[in-house]
């Protein structure tokens, strides 16, 4: 079992639905990343929390510690948010950090 | 700030050779990485680095090597290239974290890899 596990792998929405991407971890976290990666293109980290709830433009990222859940959602989905998403959890390890990735959710938004 | 560059963004290498991938970055980080992407797979890490002349294994660090002589460049070298090694490499770096803070980390734009 992977330690982020990320729920659905892939997800066909029509434009203008709102989006829930899923990931769960098994390890002790001081915090969790949300990546958006392009087909061909690079990595962008998109959020970074360890409580709570963030928002940026239509994107908003949830967390429950507890739980080990978090989740990202798309409002008004567009077929610019076309892209893989990627939950990475941030492990520190006293002189190291390092994240460890989900596999990612395929997203394709269809006008 | 140029932020994290690569070079080359392709390559394709024939068994048995060898190249460095170069990723430098700008933005004084302490902290890089270097990861491998495989198809369906999450990012691996092959090794990163917490400071100038300090590096360490990741999980995948097999077939491979880096140095870091500066804040700004961590090199990673492939030597002896087998098909295995085909693959997506990014690097990474961050501000280092603690237990209560973290930091993002800034991605390169990725050099993509064939080994055949």
């Amino acid at each position: 079992k992977n330690e982020v596990e990320q729920s659905p792998q892939n997800l066909t929405a029509q434009e203008g639905e709102f989006i829930t991407i899923n990931c769960s971890y098994s390890v002790g976290i001081s915090a969790l990343h949300w990546l958006q990666q392009h087909p061909g293109g690079g990595i962008v980290s998109l959020f970074m929390l360890s409580s709570g709830k963030k928002k940026h433009g239509r994107l908003i990222a949830t967390i429950n510690i507890q739980e080990k859940h978090s989740s990202l959602h798309i409002t008004a989905s567009h077929p610019r948010d076309s892209a893989v998403y990627i939950c990475a959890a941030f492990q520190y390890g006293g002189a190291t950090n390092k994240l460890i990735f989900g596999t990612g959710t395929l997203l394709a938004v269809q006008p | 700030n140029a932020g994290v560059t690569q070079t080359p963004k392709f390559r394709i290498l024939k068994i048995g050779q060898s190249m460095t991938l170069q990723c430098t970055q700008d933005m004084n980080h302490n902290y890089m990485y270097w990861y491998r992407q495989d198809p369906g797979m999450g990012l691996k890490l092959i090794y990163y680095s917490v400071g100038a002349g300090i590096t360490d294994k990741g999980e995948v660090p097999n077939g491979y090597n880096v140095s870091r002589s500066t804040t700004e460049d961590f090199p990673l070298r492939l030597e002896l290239a087998a098909p295995s090694q085909t693959s997506v490499y990014f690097c990474a770096s961050s501000y280092a974290g603690t237990a209560r803070l973290a930091y993002e980390q800034y991605f390169g734009p990725g050099t993509r890899l064939t080994v055949t």
